[in-house]
């Protein structure tokens, strides 16, 4: 059963600050994986998409990579906003279309 | 604009009571799914479509029944909402293997 770990859980910094968000998962056999940001009582915006071939993706100040062997993601997020405060989860997709989610980390840009 | 509508997007009910949480896309997606999230305990899927008149369940499909009679809406059905079903909902939709949307959410308290 694929199993989904988000580290760190929190994490606060001082805006500016570069940061970078982990996700690991148990079973490499993955078609994709995507990158979420939620904020307090909302839904889930998508961030990044990377398919199990890619090694990361980039959209703005954001970049996704994917170590699908050891069964590794991060987010890194550059020069970071109080408006990039929010919880971001990442999803890993197998063949047959299920999606297990992490628990998130909760990210605080202090100004 | 593509988007996914969830309503009502507040729910306080009591115990027993049956309760219809609608879900719409316009994006054409042929596959729909619900999910439940919980502190501790993240997101964790309900039922799925694949398309119309096709259904499975997911993770936690005890209590919950679901119909999609149209490609384009997909309704989460309580025939007897108990209270440890109090939990924000969140329907999503995606066409193939691609990026899933979610919807805003519902939060459904049952006493």
């Amino acid at each position: 059963k694929q199993e989904v770990t988000q580290i760190p859980a929190a994490l606060s910094v001082p805006e500016g600050e570069n940061l970078v968000l982990n996700c690991s998962f148990t079973d490499s056999a993955i078609y994709n994986l995507q990158w979420f940001r939620q904020d307090p009582g909302k839904g889930l915006t998508s961030l990044l998409l990377i398919q199990s071939s890619q090694r990361e993706q980039t959209s703005g100040r954001l970049n996704a990579s994917l170590d699908k062997s050891s069964g590794r993601s991060t987010l890194y997020i550059a020069a970071s906003q109080p408006g990039d405060s929010a919880t971001y989860l990442c999803a890993v997709r197998t063949n047959a279309g299920k999606s297990t989610f992490g628990d998130g980390t909760t990210l605080t840009v202090k100004p | 604009e593509a988007q996914v509508t969830q309503n009502p997007r507040y729910l306080i009910t009591v115990t027993g009571k049956k309760l219809t949480v609608t879900c719409s896309q316009n994006m054409n997606h042929e596959y729909m799914s619900w999910y439940r999230q919980d502190p501790g305990l993240g997101l964790r899927q309900i039922y799925y479509s694949m398309n119309v008149e096709v259904t499975d369940k997911g993770d936690v499909p005890e209590g919950y029944k679901v119909s999609r009679k149209e490609k384009r809406n997909f309704p989460l059905i309580l025939e007897s909402p108990s209270p440890n079903q109090t939990s924000l909902y969140f329907c999503a939709s995606r066409a193939g293997l691609e990026t899933q949307y979610f919807g805003p959410g519902t939060r459904l308290l049952v006493l």
